[in-house]
């Protein structure tokens, strides 16, 4: 398998344009995830889908940010309009057979709003 | 709610021993991960802790202890390459069995 698979892997964008991030998971995993990670705050929990299904958005910073899953090997999350504040690195991750099972990350798409 | 603390940055001399402290707040312990992140890299597993002990894999080892809420990594013979941030994650009842993440603590080997 080659893993978890994330695009862009950078992406520098203009304040208030809209970005798209995508993520493949591992096929067969039925739990998805994405991250952010930044130096003040570390890695947080934006959103996470089981079985296609978003079961927890408390960790979406506000309405800017949305999530979708439309089947079981495609996620995006979409920023707009975007802000230098978002300026992250993004992980997406997914886990097979149970949720107390290790994660397999992403490589992230480093994130940069001028 | 849940609460991790790591130590921010250590620092080692190849070759040598280093333990890296992780303390922990939660209700409904089920858990605890080590994960290792590279500068500009994903994080990757390490090691997954559910009863009180040490578990050891190769040059690392790692220990819980439910009820003092503390973890540590153990690195042995430290090589230049385990330079990297390490991320402490615990899996409780009360964050629906979903990890949360410390801030990680970087280590810096250096020769």
């Amino acid at each position: 398998d080659a893993g978890v698979i994330q695009s862009p892997r950078h992406e520098v964008t203009e304040m208030g344009q809209e970005v798209t991030l995508r993520c493949k998971p591992i096929s067969g995993h039925d739990y998805l995830f994405w991250y952010r990670q930044t130096m003040m705050r570390g890695l947080e929990l934006l959103i996470y889908f089981n079985n296609n299904v978003p079961i927890d958005d408390s960790g979406m910073p506000e309405d800017r940010f949305s999530a979708k899953m439309p089947n079981a090997s495609f996620s995006t999350l979409k920023i707009q309009p975007s802000e230098p504040r978002d300026s992250a690195v993004y992980f997406c991750a997914s886990i097979g057979a149970g949720v107390g099972n290790e994660q397999f990350f992403g490589p992230g798409t480093r994130l940069t709003v001028l | 709610g849940q609460n991790i603390d790591q130590p921010t940055e250590m620092t080692a001399t190849e070759g040598a021993i280093v333990q890296i402290n992780c303390t922990y707040q939660t209700s409904g312990f089920n858990g605890l991960f080590w994960y290792q992140q590279h500068a500009g890299e994903a994080p990757t597993f390490l090691s997954y802790n559910v009863l009180d002990g040490l578990e050891e894999k190769g040059r690392f080892s790692s220990f819980l202890s439910r009820s003092k809420g503390y973890s540590y990594l153990l690195l042995k013979e430290l090589q230049m390459k385990d330079s990297a941030s390490y991320l402490c994650a615990v899996s409780s009842s009360g964050g629906s069995y979903i990890p949360t993440f410390g801030r990680g603590t970087s280590l810096i080997v250096h020769p």
